[in-house]
């Protein structure tokens, strides 16, 4: 099972920022399938990029994904108020899903 | 625009089982029984663990190996209803359950998902 770790575990910044998450497998990803998730409280889960680097309907371009292989970025080009929230990587392998453990940005 | 809703929150005891139910509205009969139906579980104040799914129109399931033998995943295409059912609930079972669909190729992501339920297992 493909393990991920995703750094920082909290980012403080200010809106108007530019936040970069990093999500790191223990093995390659096939196929790029790594897709980031945004959680706010009381919320499900919103898509925000699939395919490391597509973004998903709807979803503003300040969001962008990079990577491949071990190693994927969330950047967040200038951060809006909505954007404080938890950020999950998840990848797809062999049939099974997996998560990180989140990263939170909060506001500084 | 397909929608998923889920059934209300639950209170149960050690050791019992707990069905979940998660029904498809709007949409079409493809958008629901072609693609992978899946359950997410989240305990509080932590972070998402992938359960298992299934695909409505195969009917076969496809379990995380930590809940094999535990959970068991169906689905009813008339109803376009897809059911969790966990069993040998023990406290740390106790977390907010989502259903969620991934629209396959090339995705392989969770598109839509569940409002939640709220299952919570205490003596």
């Amino acid at each position: 099972e493909i393990v991920l770790t995703q750094s920082p575990g909290t980012l403080s910044l200010s809106p108007g920022e530019r936040a970069i998450l990093s999500c790191r497998a223990s093995q390659s990803v096939s196929g790029s399938y790594l897709a980031w998730y945004q959680q706010k409280p009381g919320q499900a889960p919103r898509l925000l990029i699939f395919g490391a680097s597509s973004r998903a309907t709807g979803i503003p371009d300040r969001f962008s994904g990079s990577g491949s292989g071990t190693d994927f970025t969330l950047t967040i080009s200038r951060l809006e108020p909505e954007d404080f929230a938890v950020y999950y990587c998840q990848q797809y392998g062999s049939s099974l899903f997996t998560f990180g453990p989140g990263t939170k940005v909060d506001i500084k | 625009q397909l929608q998923l809703v889920q059934s209300g929150a639950e209170v149960k005891k050690p050791g019992s089982s707990v069905k979940v139910s998660c029904k498809a509205s709007g949409g079409t009969f493809t958008t629901f029984s072609n693609y992978p139906i899946c359950w997410v579980r989240q305990a509080a104040g932590q972070g998402l663990e992938w359960m298992g799914g299934i695909i409505p129109i195969s009917a076969t399931p496809n379990y995380a190996q930590k809940f094999q033998g535990r959970v068991t995943i169906t689905a009813d295409e008339s109803t376009r209803t897809v059911y969790m059912e966990l069993s040998s609930l023990r406290s740390e079972d106790t977390a907010l359950y989502y259903c969620a669909r991934d629209p396959g190729l090339p995705v392989k992501a969770f598109d839509i998902w569940g409002q939640g339920t709220m299952v919570t297992v205490s003596s």
